[in-house]
């Protein structure tokens, strides 16, 4: 069963410090890697998508990367802000082409204190 | 920006009542998504559209709920009779080629 794993659970740094969240693996075979930040509220926002080929990609102060060897991704944040205070979800989809081929991480909560 | 628009925003019912909820997925994405988010659960898949057309709703629990696109502005989904236990947020999201790349904020749910 495909399975997606995420740590930590929840998370609290101050403003300003890096953190780095973890998203573990099983599907296969492996199609791409999303992350999505969801504030509370409010819909999960797409931060990157990630196919095999890439093991490493930005957007702004988020880096995440890839080894798809050990089925493992990560997601690094520099120089954290109070907005980057929400839940960060990994969605990892398989090759089969169906929507139901998704499989969703249950999220770290990341708390950003001033 | 274009953006998903789900509606009503927040929904507090009683057990036995009908449920509506509305998505304007946004023009010209070709597969429509339902989500349901649980604190326990996290987002699990309800049912899905591709060119209006269902794909899959093995998600859903057939008796209680449905899902339609009557058109391609325009997605709903119902439960009748809800209870207590569908109590969630609902997401609705749309994209291209089965990638949920857009939600809206959701339809957050209560049945009493």
């Amino acid at each position: 069963k495909n399975q997606v794993e995420q740590s930590p659970q929840s998370l609290i740094i101050l403003e300003g410090k890096n953190c780095t969240l973890q998203c573990n693996y099983t599907v296969s075979p492996f199609s791409n890697l999303r992350w999505y930040k969801q504030d509370t509220g409010r819909g999960p926002v797409s931060l990157t998508i990630m196919t095999f080929s890439e093991n490493t990609k930005s957007n702004g102060r988020y880096t995440a990367t890839l080894d798809a060897d050990t089925k493992q991704s990560s997601l690094h944040i520099t120089a954290s802000q109070l907005s980057d205070s929400a839940s960060y979800i990994c969605v990892v989809s398989d090759s089969g082409g169906g929507a139901d081929g998704l499989t969703f991480g249950k999220g770290t909560h990341l708390i950003i204190q001033p | 920006d274009a953006r998903v628009t789900q509606t009503p925003r927040d929904k507090v019912t009683e057990m036995g009542q009908e449920v509506t909820m509305r998505c304007q997925p946004i023009l010209g994405h070709n597969t429509v998504f339902w989500y349901r988010q649980t604190m326990m659960q996290g987002l699990e898949l309800l049912a899905y559209f591709r060119n209006r057309a269902p794909l899959d709703d093995s998600g859903m629990p057939k008796d209680r709920f449905s899902a339609e696109m009557p058109d391609a502005t325009l997605a709903t989904l119902k439960i009748q009779p809800s209870e207590p236990r569908d109590s969630a947020v609902y997401f609705c999201a749309s994209g291209l080629d089965y990638q949920p790349q857009h939600f809206g904020d959701g339809t957050r749910l209560s049945i009493l």
